[in-house]
């Protein structure tokens, strides 16, 4: 079974474009969440999607959204980019919501912000 | 609200040397536990998990125990190698309508030759 794919590895912007990364999960789990990790802050949860549903949202601004498809492969974007947005983006699946299953880890997104 | 607490890093030993990175941890209700570990350039890959009270994990020679009555999980090897380098994250995963998993600030270790 494949595992979760994110994509693209890498990407530079510059500060106030926005950009969009994608994550697909493993075959079969509904439930994808996004964290976003920095040297500084570690590992901060972004938000949790479920069944196209945001189910849990992290502290970020509102800059920081994101949406899930019928298929279960999710999106997030993040507008008006700043410095600060550096850092690894990590997506994540679980087959259930809510739950305290193990999470599956893509290999991330670095974002560089310039 | 859920919480994980670990020691800070970073952790430098020497190859064949005994590791131990503690975990504590705060939740509402009866959480799993979880060690992740992530290699440079790498996501997160699950390292072992317990479920319950007194379950004992391990994988790769790693160890950990579920311990309820000190709320802690601390991740052991007896023998560590270079290959071991790597971050290590305690976390919890709970059911409940908040944030379902939390983790910790993470652990970096450095095992030399």
């Amino acid at each position: 079974k494949a595992g979760v794919t994110q994509t693209p590895r890498y990407l530079i912007k510059t500060r106030g474009q926005q950009v969009t990364l994608s994550c697909s999960p493993i075959s079969g789990h509904r439930s994808v969440s996004w964290y976003q990790q920095t040297p500084g802050q570690g590992l901060q949860f972004l938000f949790e999607y479920f069944s196209e549903t945001q189910r849990n949202k992290g502290n970020f601004p509102g800059r920081f959204s994101g949406r899930q498809f019928s298929n279960s492969r999710s999106e997030m974007n993040v507008s008006t980019l700043e410095l600060g947005d550096s850092a690894l983006y990590l997506c994540a699946s679980t087959p259930r919501a809510g739950g305290s299953d193990e999470q599956y880890f893509g290999p991330g997104t670095r974002l560089t912000v310039t | 609200g859920d919480s994980v607490t670990q020691m800070e890093g970073p952790v430098t030993l020497s190859e064949e040397a005994f590791l131990t990175i503690n975990c504590t941890y705060t939740a509402t209700g009866y959480p799993s536990l979880f060690w992740y570990v992530q290699y440079p350039g790498e996501g997160l890959q699950l390292l072992l998990k317990a479920t319950k009270a007194d379950d004992k994990g391990s994988n790769k020679g790693f160890e950990a125990t579920y311990r309820k009555e000190t709320t802690s999980f601390h991740l052991e090897k007896g023998s560590v190698q270079v290959s071991d380098s790597a971050v290590y994250f305690c976390a919890l995963g709970e059911d409940n309508y908040g944030q379902n998993f939390v983790f910790g600030p993470g652990t970096r270790l450095s095992v030399l030759p």
